[in-house]
């Protein structure tokens, strides 16, 4: 079956614009994860959904970060006034949400350049 | 709190021989998952194997395995008979298993370039 996809793969922003990156899971997966990924660097966790709701946001950076999940399935992660902190790489992940030995399926991640 | 570390720096392996990386780890949690993920250029993360922490043998998917050294707190990935394709960045990374059934995010570790010599 399809695996967790997102768009766009390339955005380039002005400093100061706002940018909202998509994330399509695999279809029947309850649980979704946003990390960012800085060059050269492991993967930081941002925000984990279960179904629709958000019980842990402890790595989103700041107010400027947002996400929402709607349907249970698209999640959209959205960065307003960007700054060139912001460039990176920023990986969706999807699991089936049973926990134990819940494997996380990532997406080829979208690449955020602030200029 | 948890944390992953990778220290070593890049690795290099002939074709067809095996090679270990290394991971150490440190949790207060009584019951956790380790995974291991591969990275190509490409930049897409690729599950590669999984050992929660009360299993009793170490895990095996293919040639890779997991030497789990529980007292240690060291999971190192074992890549037998290395391929051309092996060559990318590997990450250690560990989760919190909450027995709720809640599911919890990953830690990562730096991660270490493995490099396969033809």
């Amino acid at each position: 079956g399809a695996g967790v996809s997102q768009s766009p793969s390339n955005k380039v922003t002005e400093k100061g614009k706002d940018v909202e990156l998509r994330c399509d899971p695999i279809s029947g997966h309850t649980a979704l994860y946003w990390y960012r990924q800085r060059l050269g660097q492991g993967l930081e966790f941002l925000i984990y959904f279960q179904g629709n709701s958000a019980p842990d946001k402890s790595g989103l950076p700041s107010d400027r970060f947002s996400a929402e999940r709607t349907g249970e399935s698209v999640s959209t992660l959205t960065i307003q006034r960007t700054q060139q902190e912001d460039s990176a790489v920023y990986l969706c992940a999807s699991s089936l949400g049973i926990g134990g030995a819940d494997t996380q399926y990532f997406g080829p991640g979208t690449r955020l350049t602030v200029l | 709190a948890q944390k992953i570390t990778q220290t070593q720096p890049g690795m290099f392996v002939q074709e067809k021989e095996a090679v270990t990386l290394d991971c150490t780890y440190d949790t207060s949690d009584p019951s956790y998952g380790l995974f291991w993920y591969k990275q190509p250029s490409s930049g897409e993360m690729i599950f590669l194997i999984y050992q929660g922490s009360y299993d009793q043998q170490n895990a095996t998917e293919g040639r890779y395995s997991l030497n789990f050294q529980k007292a240690r707190k060291s999971a190192n990935l074992v890549i037998s008979a290395s391929q051309l394709g092996d060559s990318a960045m590997y990450f250690c990374a560990m989760r919190e298993l909450i027995r709720t059934g809640a599911n919890s995010k990953l830690t990562f570790g730096k991660g270490i370039t493995l490099s396969v010599r033809p």
